[in-house]
């Protein structure tokens, strides 16, 4: 099985950069994806990282330490559109695409 | 064009009726996927289709049925629906083990009442 971890909230000021962190434990790993959930809507696709290091999507980044079972998202310059949740997922080796989703980060952006 | 579209968007109905909610994805994928998100925010695998083909099946009640008539649909029927069914349910597809995870559709909140 996989346990996702994750904080629950994390409040940042506009302009600011905020770190999610996001802790696994997995029985087989083959990728860690990233989603943002505004309020009422679907979750759609941020990053994917199946090797070690970062990834950079401009205002985004996520990086992944397999070793360390450890991933994190980081968002600059912080906008108050960004004010969401953010959901890790793991997806394992014995799956068809299976992902486990960690309970999610909201994020709030103050002015 | 929606991508993933589900319907309804939203269902309130009473305990013990029996309702469906349908799922239909025009992005040429072969896997598709429902998910339960309950008051938490926690999204839980349900089911999962690849090519008509049910490939996952998670500890689910079995009131709880999937279709699939062809691989571009996946529906949910719920038999004697509980208080604790409440939940927004996402149908999400991909292709195969995809890179980029899956496209969800804008979920079905579903209200026992």
């Amino acid at each position: 099985g996989q346990n996702i971890d994750q904080p629950t909230e994390m409040t940042a000021t506009e302009g600011a950069i905020v770190q999610i962190n996001c802790t696994y434990q997995t029985s087989g790993f083959n990728g860690l994806f990233w989603y943002q959930q505004h309020a009422g809507e679907a979750p759609t696709f941020l990053s994917y990282n199946v090797l070690d290091g970062l990834e950079e999507k401009g205002r985004f980044s996520s990086f992944l330490s397999r070793s360390k079972g450890y991933s994190y998202l980081l968002l600059k310059e912080l906008q108050m559109k960004d004010s969401a949740s953010y959901l890790c997922a793991v997806r394992g080796k014995d799956s068809w695409g299976k992902l486990q989703f960690g309970a999610g980060t909201q994020v709030v952006v103050t002015p | 064009d929606t991508a993933v579209s589900q319907t309804p968007k939203y269902l309130v109905t009473q305990m013990g009726n029996d309702k469906s909610i349908k799922c239909e994805q025009n992005l040429g994928h072969d896997t598709m996927y429902w998910y339960k998100q309950d008051s938490k925010k926690f999204l839980k695998i349900m089911f999962s289709y690849n090519n008509k083909e049910l490939i996952i099946n998670e500890t689910v009640p079995n009131r709880f049925s999937p279709k699939s008539p062809d691989k571009a649909h996946l529906n949910l029927h719920i038999n004697s629906l509980e208080l604790g069914d409440s939940a927004v349910y996402f149908c999400a597809s991909s292709q195969g083990s995809t890179l980029y995870g899956y496209t969800f559709g804008s979920g079905t909140r579903l209200t026992v009442v």
